[in-house]
């Protein structure tokens, strides 16, 4: 069983960049099959995806935040990370790591983190 | 960008009824390209059906996606008790993922 657990600080200052990372169980971040992805969901709201990676490394971004976002993987843990820069309080947002692509087309998410709750304040 | 257009916003019923949800592209969706999740209060989605029609892994048949092009729909044949929850298309287009806004579906 696919699992997925984010960490990372809830509060993040104006300007800063949040920093995330999902640790996998199950499945192997560096060698699978399919891809690790990020999407976030602002309180109230609905869901944006903000971008992915492949096990080889390559990554896609959604456009409207490509200038700020960077995913990683850290095969030696198992994780992958997401770093979203210039950060402002439209970023606040309960973020969700994910596993996608195990579906025809590879374009749906079937694992799922709980979610962590990432506040932009000062 | 493909805009995902969801109605209705809220579709109250009661359980045992039909629910029939829309999802409208701004252009078409390839077909392996379309999928529907469920959301409760406090949780994840969840992945209910892909590539217009196919269930995920244990999803009952009371579920089930159809359409083409523009136009979707997810369909739950008679609401259990634990469907009342929020419903979201999802298409997959250029590199690109976009979600539509939702489908509350509340206990009338």
């Amino acid at each position: 069983q696919v699992q997925l657990q984010e960490s990372g600080p809830g509060l993040v200052k104006p300007s800063q960049t949040l920093s995330l990372t999902c640790t996998v169980s199950g499945d192997s971040v560096g060698s699978s099959s399919y891809y690790w992805t990020w999407i976030r969901q602002p309180a109230g709201k609905g869901l944006e995806w903000v971008g992915r990676i492949y096990s080889n490394g390559r990554t896609n971004y959604n456009p409207s935040l490509k200038s700020r976002v960077t995913i990683s993987t850290d095969t030696s843990k198992n994780q992958f990370s997401l770093k979203l820069s210039s950060v402002t309080a439209a970023d606040t947002a309960v973020y969700y790591c994910a596993r996608g692509g195990d579906c025809t087309g590879g374009a749906c998410f079937t694992y799922w983190g709980q979610g962590t709750l990432v506040t932009v304040s000062s | 960008e493909i805009v995902l257009t969801q109605s209705p916003g809220t579709l109250s019923l009661s359980p045992g009824e039909r629910a029939t949800l829309s999802c409208r592209a701004s252009q078409s969706v390839g077909s392996d390209y379309l999928a529907w999740y469920q959301q409760k209060p406090g949780q994840a989605p969840s992945l209910l059906i892909y590539g217009i029609s196919s269930r995920a892994s244990g999803i009952p048949d009371r579920f089930s996606g159809s359409g083409s092009g523009t136009d979707f729909t997810l369909t739950i044949s008679r609401l259990e008790p634990e469907d009342f929850a929020m419903y979201y298309c999802q298409q997959y287009g250029s590199s690109l993922f976009t979600f539509g806004p939702g489908t509350r579906v509340d206990i009338k």
